[in-house]
């Protein structure tokens, strides 16, 4: 069955850097491109970025543009978000979500997600 | 960016009642509109997608019908499980993809 396992999520200081992991099992992670979402607390669903199957292109939501890289390693199954110049205002759970097969390196419909990681940004 | 308007914020229903959600995008999707379903502390649990398909697993008294700028989730009957916040998600103009910012089906 398919499984997302997101991990690396913590509390840092304004400014920070971190970097999220999203281990994915269950399915050919190689042919799927694969989307962030988070949610900030008592909030909605925020898309934030989506990595096509071959790595090669990549679309981000306009909070995040110039702050966060969404890659991934095939041969890990891995899933990364780099996060850098991090704002109290990034505070969520950071979801991994992997789309349905039929829209698989598009905009698409999610029915599997992780179990999201916190990021919390406080000084 | 397409805006999603989800209505009402809080549906207060009885176990047994019938649940209907408003979903309204500021410009035309087709169909290309999902709903889900969260619950505290869960991941989203994706109900309907392309607006009126079921996904694998979810229950018959769960539908969606809608297409354009207008769309329902319709809950025929309420059982204790479904209390819960629910989604819709638009993927039709991207990016970005949105989601509205939820109802919440409490019991009455």
């Amino acid at each position: 069955q398919v499984q997302l396992v997101e991990s690396g999520g913590g509390v840092v200081q304004p400014g920070a850097s971190l970097r999220l992991s999203c281990v994915a099992s269950g399915f050919t992670f190689s042919r799927f491109g694969m989307h962030w979402v988070r949610q900030a607390p008592g909030r909605g669903l925020e898309w934030l970025t989506l990595i096509r199957y071959d790595g090669t292109i990549q679309y981000y939501a306009d909070s995040v543009k110039g702050r966060f890289t969404i890659s991934r390693d095939d041969s890990k199954s891995t899933l990364y978000l780099q996060m850098n110049g991090l704002r109290a205002d990034d505070t969520a759970v950071y979801y991994c979500a992997r789309p349905d097969e039929s829209c698989s390196n598009t905009a698409c419909h999610f029915p599997y997600w992780g179990q999201g990681t916190l990021v919390t940004v406080s000084s | 960016e397409i805006v999603l308007t989800q209505s009402p914020a809080t549906l207060s229903l009885s176990p047994g009642e019938r649940a209907t959600l408003s979903c309204r995008a500021s410009e035309s999707i087709y169909i290309y509109l999902a709903w889900y379903q969260q619950k505290p502390g869960q991941a989203p649990r994706l109900l309907i997608y392309d607006a009126s398909n079921r996904a694998t697993g979810i229950p018959a008294r769960f539908s969606g019908s809608g297409s354009g700028t207008n769309f329902t989730l319709t809950i025929s009957s309420l059982e204790p499980e479904d209390f819960a916040i629910y989604y819709c998600q638009q993927r039709s103009s991207w990016p970005p993809v949105t989601f509205g910012g939820g109802t919440k089906v409490e019991i009455k």
